[in-house]
């Protein structure tokens, strides 16, 4: 096992393009959270999933976000109509159900131009 | 969730001890207290975590004040690859496991 993965690692794209990012967690991991951070700040909560179930969404992850994991184990984040605010790194984790610990990916950094 | 504050920057010597101090007042009663850490360019990294006892790994060690509003982690002989961004969260591990970071602090280790 290689821990989590996230694809591609940086993605330049320039504004009012989307964008789609992939994260394959640890196997067995039936939890899956989605996290954004910007510069100099803590990463922030975005989204999270339990096995295919969508359970929590912030208030950040706005109608040009939406995140996937149609079979329980990789998730994609497809943010719509890029803005030069969305640059930022987009980091996935994982955990078991039951279990404290999260396991990070290495993030995707987002560059809009 | 209870809010957290850290120093933003500290300073250590290789191969001292450094202790990270964390506040967190607002704490309740099944709050944990996580510590990960974040060296440049990569994604957090899980360190240590606890409910009331001090607890120990291979890694840090954590120490829990009695009253739980305040805790230290302990690193015991900082290394330069231990200079990164240390954060410390309160919160509740139950529902989602969510984690609120805040800003952390950022350890340098001079050689």
């Amino acid at each position: 096992d290689t821990g989590v993965s996230q694809d591609p690692r940086h993605k330049i794209t320039k504004r009012g393009q989307n964008v789609t990012f992939r994260c394959d967690p640890i196997s067995e991991h039936n939890r899956l959270y989605w996290y954004r951070q910007t510069l100099g700040q803590g990463p922030e909560f975005l989204t999270y999933f339990q096995n295919e179930a969508q359970l929590e969404k912030s208030r950040l992850l706005s109608d040009r976000f939406s995140a996937e994991r149609p079979k329980g184990s990789f998730s994609t984040l497809e943010i719509q109509r890029t803005e030069q605010g969305d640059s930022a790194m987009y980091l996935c984790a994982s955990s078991l159900q039951g279990a404290v610990e999260q396991y990070f990916g290495p993030g995707t950094r987002l560059t809009v131009t | 969730d209870a809010k957290t504050t850290q120093p933003n920057s500290m300073e250590s010597n290789e191969e001292e001890p450094v202790h990270l101090p964390c506040n967190h007042s607002t704490i309740s009663g099944t709050d944990y207290i996580h510590w990960y850490r974040q060296l440049p360019s990569q994604g957090p990294e899980y360190v240590i975590h606890g409910l009331t006892s001090n607890v120990n790994n291979r890694m840090a060690s954590l120490a829990i004040a009695e009253d739980r509003k305040s805790s230290t982690l302990i690193l015991h002989r900082a290394t330069l690859r231990d200079a990164a961004v240390y954060y410390c969260i309160a919160g509740g591990w139950g529902n989602t496991g969510k984690l609120i970071f805040g800003q952390g602090t950022t350890l340098q280790v001079k050689p």
